[in-house]
């Protein structure tokens, strides 16, 4: 069963501070990998994709790929109160398959 | 110009019922999907449906049922509601084919159901 793994949280962090989210997968074979942010009430949005092992940065997020170890990683530098969001991992098992979705790490940013 | 949109946002219905939503892309996407997202959160893929190649999850009762008049529109129907369906139903869609393969899923407000 291809599964995806994070830590539910919460995750409380202090305005200013790096926040990181952690997820692991479990099929060697995928390729792609993405972060997602959802707002309460809200659908989830992407806000970095990695394909590659190593970082990758967009602004104050860098996503961390480890396909070695099947770990993917999302740091969030000088958080804000409006970080404060779930934010989902998702994973295609395979090329061209539906994205399967970790359970989601709550994040709260504390001004 | 909403990518994906779907309707309606919130649906209350009683047991036993049958209903329906509906969902649209405007993306040019190849592949569309259906996904649940229950009280705890999950988000769990139940359809994914690519150039009427319809792959369905296991887990997701007979009750269910995809239907896709053409690559832009997917909608969902269900019947004989059961309160459990109660869930926020998100559809999204994503470019599958090509060089490009698994470009990012973009998802729909959803459509909170409650089942009473």
């Amino acid at each position: 069963q291809k599964e995806v793994e994070q830590n539910s949280g919460p995750l409380s962090v202090p305005e200013g501070a790096i926040a990181s989210l952690n997820c692991t997968y479990s099929d060697r074979g995928s390729q792609s990998f993405f972060w997602y942010r959802q707002y309460s009430g809200k659908s989830p949005e992407l806000i970095m994709s990695i394909y590659s092992n190593g970082d990758k940065e967009d602004g104050r997020f860098t996503a961390q790929l480890n396909k070695a170890s099947q770990y993917v990683s999302l740091l969030i530098r000088d958080s804000q109160p409006s970080d404060s969001a779930t934010y989902l991992c998702a994973v295609p098992p395979q090329a061209g398959t539906a994205l399967i979705f970790g359970k989601g790490t709550t994040l709260s940013v504390s001004s | 110009d909403t990518a994906v949109s779907q309707t309606p946002k919130y649906l209350v219905t009683q047991m036993g019922n049958d209903k329906s939503i509906k969902c649209e892309q405007n993306l040019g996407h190849d592949t569309m999907y259906w996904y649940k997202q229950d009280s705890k959160k999950f988000l769990k893929i139940m359809f994914s449906y690519n150039n009427k190649e319809l792959i369905i999850n296991e887990t997701v009762p007979n009750r269910f049922s995809p239907k896709s008049p053409d690559k832009a529109h997917l909608n969902l129907h269900i019947n004989s509601l059961e309160l459990g369906d109660s869930a926020v139903y998100f559809c999204a869609s994503s470019q599958r084919s090509g060089r490009l393969m698994n470009t990012e899923a973009f998802f729909g407000q959803g459509t909170r159901l409650t089942v009473v």
